[in-house]
């Protein structure tokens, strides 16, 4: 059974820092490409980056380009997101996602809220 | 980045047909069959209801559909159930191999 299981979300001041992991099982990681995808309260669902089975490809939404950084251990078949610069308007539920084209599996996501 | 716009809300009663557009433009929804479907239900992680447009993943009932004529998408369920009262977003793959959500659609059963 393919399970994706998010953790590291929290409380955190703006202007600080976090970082996320995504544990995966059930399927062969390496395989796959990865994304990290957010909703903020009440909202819609938001794409913030993707990382190639390689991770030869990386991409990012503009809103986090420069502060996020994506990256992956397929030894350990985990997924990160390292946040950096945390703003306010990231405050979300941050979801990690298998897929390139199309999000086949979903986690069921960590809360990061930035607040002073 | 391009925005595909959802209606923000559609409704119907069991055992009807609802329709939920996704509409982008000639250069991205127009022009790519990568257009995928979630459902959200309340409190709940996002589960991929078709892709490719039109395609289902194994387990998702026939009762879902998507189409695409021109710049919109569609997504299409029929016999409506109380148990897919849920948000729904439409996604794009896009041609900078980023990914786009339309803002969702609160679907609410009668």
């Amino acid at each position: 059974e393919v399970q994706l299981v998010e953790s590291g979300g929290g409380l955190v001041k703006p202007g600080g820092s976090l970082r996320l992991s995504c544990a995966a099982s059930g399927f062969t990681f390496s395989s796959y490409s990865m994304n990290w995808v957010r909703q903020a309260p009440g909202k819609g669902l938001e794409w913030v980056s993707s990382i190639s089975s390689s991770s030869s490809y990386i991409y990012y939404a503009d809103s986090v380009k420069g502060r996020f950084t994506i990256s992956r251990d397929n030894a350990k078949n985990s997924l990160y997101l390292q946040m950096n610069s945390l703003r306010a308007e990231d405050t979300a539920v941050y979801y990690c996602a298998r897929g390139r084209e199309l999000f086949d599996y979903w986690g069921q996501g960590t809360l990061v809220t930035v607040s002073s | 980045q391009s925005a595909l716009t959802q209606p923000p809300s559609v409704s119907g009663s069991p055992g009807q047909s609802v329709t939920i557009s996704c509409t982008g433009t000639s250069s991205d929804v127009g022009s790519y069959n990568r257009v995928s479907w979630y459902q959200q239900p309340p409190g709940t992680a996002p589960k991929l209801m078709i892709y490719e447009v039109s395609n289902r993943p194994s387990g998702v009932p026939d009762r879902f559909s998507g189409s695409k004529s021109g710049n919109t998408a569609s997504l299409t369920i029929s016999g409506l159930q109380a148990e897919d009262e849920a948000d729904y977003y439409c996604s794009l793959y896009t041609s900078s191999s980023t990914v786009v959500f339309g803002g969702g659609t609160k679907l609410t059963v009668l």
